[in-house]
């Protein structure tokens, strides 16, 4: 099965710190995304990546940052964290390009004080 | 805004009874997909039904498309406790790898 890991389940930081939230997968996907969701909205595409050192931008970049210097590793940085960032953030990946099934990980609540 | 919409956003039913829940989407679509979020977990892949069907079965989950009408349903059988859940629909389409996700149906399930 595949497995999608998130760093941490639940998460508090203080406005203006600068948050990492962590995503691994061990099946060798391509394809790697980090969402954000909130009551009402749904899930809203931050980043992804379809490769090694590649990301492309989603609906609501603004304030994010990502990083994958391995294939199995996705990061999505928060340069300085504002109450509005206060979210759910779900990773996700892919076996390959195209809109495909995606894998999800369990989630990290991250709230912004 | 390119997001889906589901309705209803909530659905209260008892063990047994069938659940329908529908989406609608905005695009072209090469395939359709649906989802479950269990309370503050991830989302689980449940069916995905392409362009050119019509209709799918899993289980108790039956997917319908309708691409002239831009709209898919799910429905869920016999309903369960169990299958109290958030469900997402998502639609891809042709040369992205992005998925667009619906706004969810909430779903409880009294025993």
């Amino acid at each position: 099965d595949v497995k999608v890991t998130q760093s941490s389940r639940y998460l508090v930081k203080r406005t203006g710190e600068k948050v990492f939230l962590e995503c691994v997968q061990d099946m060798d996907h391509e394809n790697m995304f980090w969402y954000r969701q909130d009551p009402g909205l749904g899930l809203r595409l931050i980043y992804f990546s379809y490769d090694v050192k590649m990301k492309e931008k989603g609906d609501i970049p603004e304030g994010y940052s990502v990083s994958r210097e391995k294939k199995e590793r996705f990061s999505l940085i928060l340069e300085s964290a504002s109450t509005n960032q206060t979210s759910m953030y779900l990773c996700a990946s892919t076996l390959d390009r195209g809109s495909n099934e995606q894998f999800f990980g369990p989630g990290t609540r991250l709230t912004v004080l | 805004s390119q997001q889906g919409e589901e309705d209803p956003q909530a659905l209260s039913i008892q063990e047994g009874e069938n659940a329908t829940m529908n989406c609608s989407y905005k695009t072209s679509i090469n395939n359709l997909q649906w989802y479950r979020q269990n309370s503050g977990r991830g989302l689980v892949h449940l069916i995905l039904i392409r362009s050119n069907e019509r209709e799918k079965h899993s289980g108790r989950l039956r997917v319908t498309l309708d691409t002239s009408k831009k709209s898919s349903s799910l429905l869920i059988t016999a309903s369960r406790a169990a299958d109290t859940a958030s469900y997402f629909c998502a639609s891809g389409s042709y040369n992205t790898d992005k998925l667009i996700f619906g706004t969810g149906t909430r779903l409880q399930v009294f025993p």
